[in-house]
């Protein structure tokens, strides 16, 4: 996975709850984001990152913080969640023009 | 958002034969990648095209940028077991500095025994 380290792999989580996905890297990669990914969707941005202090939203950001205070570290935080946010998130980094992603967490809103 | 067509949406086929999907797309993209993701995993990267035209091979695996930039093809050929998976195209634009990646919603490839 290219470095690229996520936890917890799995979370189950009530509505309303926050909570906070880790993602790391320890391959000094500036360019960083992240993705869900629901049947029949495809993976879709949330936020991503161009370097430390540096944040963007992507396609589906609502319900979604992020923040870079670091280059190793880019959590992803919700709020209060929903069910709608259930589904899978991959963080990913970018080497060149290729994007390599973590393994994922697995997340269940109830 | 915009999405990719990718085509089939599943392919049911017996060890050994070769399979092809595409991905098409009404803009024109950079960069096309093509990536295989196994159950609970994340996606991984398979081939990463960079020029219309360009032909890349990654053992049975071989790609095309298609020449309008508007499309890409996976093929694999003499499928084995560990070929199933759902498999995802990606395009990439980049304009004004800023980089857009997006995704096909995958093919499904299973092998009949």
């Amino acid at each position: 996975n290219a470095g690229v380290t996520q936890t917890p792999k799995f979370q189950v989580l009530k509505t309303g709850q926050s909570m906070t996905l880790q993602c790391a890297q320890d391959m000094n990669h500036e360019y960083m984001s992240w993705y869900r990914q629901d049947p029949g969707m495809g993976l879709r941005l949330i936020h991503y990152s161009v370097g430390a202090g540096i944040t963007d939203q992507g396609e589906v950001p609502n319900g979604y913080n992020v923040s870079r205070s670091t280059t190793e570290d880019f959590p992803l935080r919700l709020l209060s969640a929903a069910p709608s946010q259930t589904s899978v998130y991959f963080c990913a980094i970018r080497q060149g023009y290729e994007q390599y992603f973590g393994p994922g967490t697995r997340l269940t809103v109830t | 958002g915009q999405q990719l067509n990718q085509s089939p949406q599943s392919m049911f086929i017996q060890e050994g034969e070769d399979v092809s999907m595409n991905c098409t797309s009404s803009s024109i993209f950079n960069t096309w990648l093509w990536y295989k993701q196994d159950p609970g995993e994340g996606p991984v990267l398979l081939i990463a095209l960079y020029k219309a035209g360009e032909l890349t091979s990654n053992g049975r695996l071989t790609a095309q940028f298609g020449i309008t930039r508007k499309d890409s093809f996976l093929n694999i050929s003499a499928s084995i077991p560990s070929d199933v998976g759902i498999y995802f195209c990606a395009g990439r634009i980049l304009n004004f500095g800023n980089e857009k990646l997006t995704f096909g919603t995958g093919t499904r490839l299973t092998i009949i025994p």
